[in-house]
């Protein structure tokens, strides 16, 4: 079946620090990747997608690239801000229909202090 | 545009009350989406409808129902609510094409006393 499996946190960094979040995926087919970020007391919100191999989605300094020979879609910032701290959902999508429907990841937390 | 809105934002139940949550998109969307949020474990599909008069069982579905009378609308039904209820609730819609990206409401925190 298809499933994501991102690292648990929470993850604790400082300011300016790097940030990975490691997200690898099973799907069967070719599936669309996301990343979605959850702000405190708030819904989630899209942060960045891919939707074939190779491809690099990116936002607001975060990236994240979509490997199929690793089944991976790690997400990654250089210099992380006080003001990313959230919850961050890796997630994908198999096709059309019922099968376009969003699989999870639990979540990692992210708290950057200052 | 408001998106996605969910109504009420927060409400306490007692056990074996019954309630409706409302959802309603702006964008003309076909897929409409419940999820329920619990700590540590991530978001859980509750029900979702690919199009009005239409519904679907998502992973978790017992003890809730659903309808989509109209397109821009998705109830989401609890008949007797019990404490495992207990959640915080959020509708989602997208497309019926594209990247099926989907866009989130701002949620509903439900306590089952």
């Amino acid at each position: 079946g298809n499933s994501v499996t991102q690292m648990e946190g929470p993850v604790t960094l400082s300011e300016e620090a790097f940030l990975t979040i490691n997200c690898t995926y099973t799907a069967t087919g070719y599936p669309s990747l996301f990343w979605y970020v959850q702000y405190p007391g708030e819904g989630l919100q899209l942060l960045l997608k891919a939707t074939k191999a190779d491809d690099k989605g990116s936002n607001k300094g975060f990236e994240a690239t979509y490997r199929k020979e690793t089944t991976s879609f790690h997400l990654e910032k250089g210099s992380v801000q006080v003001s990313d701290s959230a919850v961050y959902f890796c997630a994908l999508s198999v096709g059309g229909g019922s099968q376009g429907n969003l699989i999870f990841g639990k979540g990692t937390k992210l708290s950057v202090k200052p | 545009n408001a998106g996605v809105t969910q109504t009420p934002k927060f409400r306490v139940l007692k056990t074996g009350q019954s309630m409706t949550l409302l959802c309603a998109q702006d964008m003309n969307h076909e897929y409409m989406y419940w999820y329920r949020q619990d700590p540590g474990m991530g978001l859980r599909l509750i029900h979702y409808s690919v199009g009005e008069g239409t519904t679907a069982k998502g992973e978790v579905p017992d003890g809730y129902n659903v309808s989509r009378l109209k397109k821009q609308n998705f109830l989401l039904g609890l008949e007797s609510a019990a404490p495992s209820q207990t959640s915080v609730y959020f509708c989602a819609s997208r497309t019926g094409t594209g990247t099926y990206e989907q866009y989130f409401g701002p949620g509903t925190r439900l306590t089952v006393t």
